[in-house]
């Protein structure tokens, strides 16, 4: 299907536990960010990518690591879940060469529940 | 540093018109719109570059007020779908990042 896919939608995890959340998008966009939502806080960006192998940190970093070795795909792991990464987490690609410019396309988020 | 939106959260009846805020410490760059349903993604509405753009398309516009660091949003004879959380966000001049401010819930009633 053509678009932004996250998968898997849901997740329940325990604490310590590694967890990977993957984003996968269609139309070679250029840019790719990954979003955690939580009440009281709106989005905040987590990590976003420029392109392939160029990856920069966001507002919220700590705990999480991104890599992305081909433009489709732009997957956030958690290298030790904790309660605090409890959250919806969002990908979006952008087909802007700039942040400044461009529309950013969300995927349909992950449900992350860490106990 | 988020933007802050205000109000935090507005009713309205169907028809009436709303106004949503969005304000910056940092000089701004551009500001996008962005609105949510409840259990969905966000979805695009509009963008403003600097110069003090006014943008819009139905009854949805927004203006942008660089020397104020502020944008608003407008809704005009709201209806029933305008409902959702509304979300500014803004980039800077030193970073290429989009930055979301907190949220304005938006309720439209019979």
């Amino acid at each position: 299907d053509a678009g932004i896919t996250q998968s898997p939608r849901y997740k329940i995890t325990e604490t310590g536990r590694q967890v990977t959340l993957m984003c996968h998008q269609t139309w070679s966009h250029s840019y790719m960010f990954w979003y955690r939502q939580d009440l009281g806080h709106g989005l905040r960006l987590i990590y976003y990518s420029a392109a392939a192998d160029i990856t920069d940190k966001g507002e919220v970093p700590d705990g999480y690591v991104v890599s992305r070795s081909k433009t489709e795909n732009f997957p956030l792991t958690l290298e030790s879940a904790t309660r605090s990464q409890t959250s919806v987490y969002f990908c979006a690609s952008s087909e802007s060469a700039a942040v400044e410019f461009g529309e950013q396309y969300f995927g349909p988020g992950t449900r992350l529940t860490v106990t | 540093q988020q933007p802050v939106q205000s109000p935090q959260a507005v009713i309205l009846r169907e028809g009436e018109d709303a106004v949503i805020n969005c304000s910056s410490s940092k000089a701004l760059y551009s500001v996008h719109w962005y609105r949510q349903k409840h259990g969905e993604a966000p979805i695009f509405l509009m963008i403003l570059l600097k110069g003090g753009e006014q943008k819009g398309h139905d009854k949805i516009s927004a203006s942008f007020n660089e020397k104020k660091q502020q944008s608003s949003l407008y809704l005009t004879a709201s209806q029933l779908s305008y409902s959702g959380t509304y979300f500014c966000g803004t980039v800077t001049g030193t970073a290429s990042k989009l930055t979301f401010g907190t949220g304005t819930r938006l309720q439209v009633t019979l």
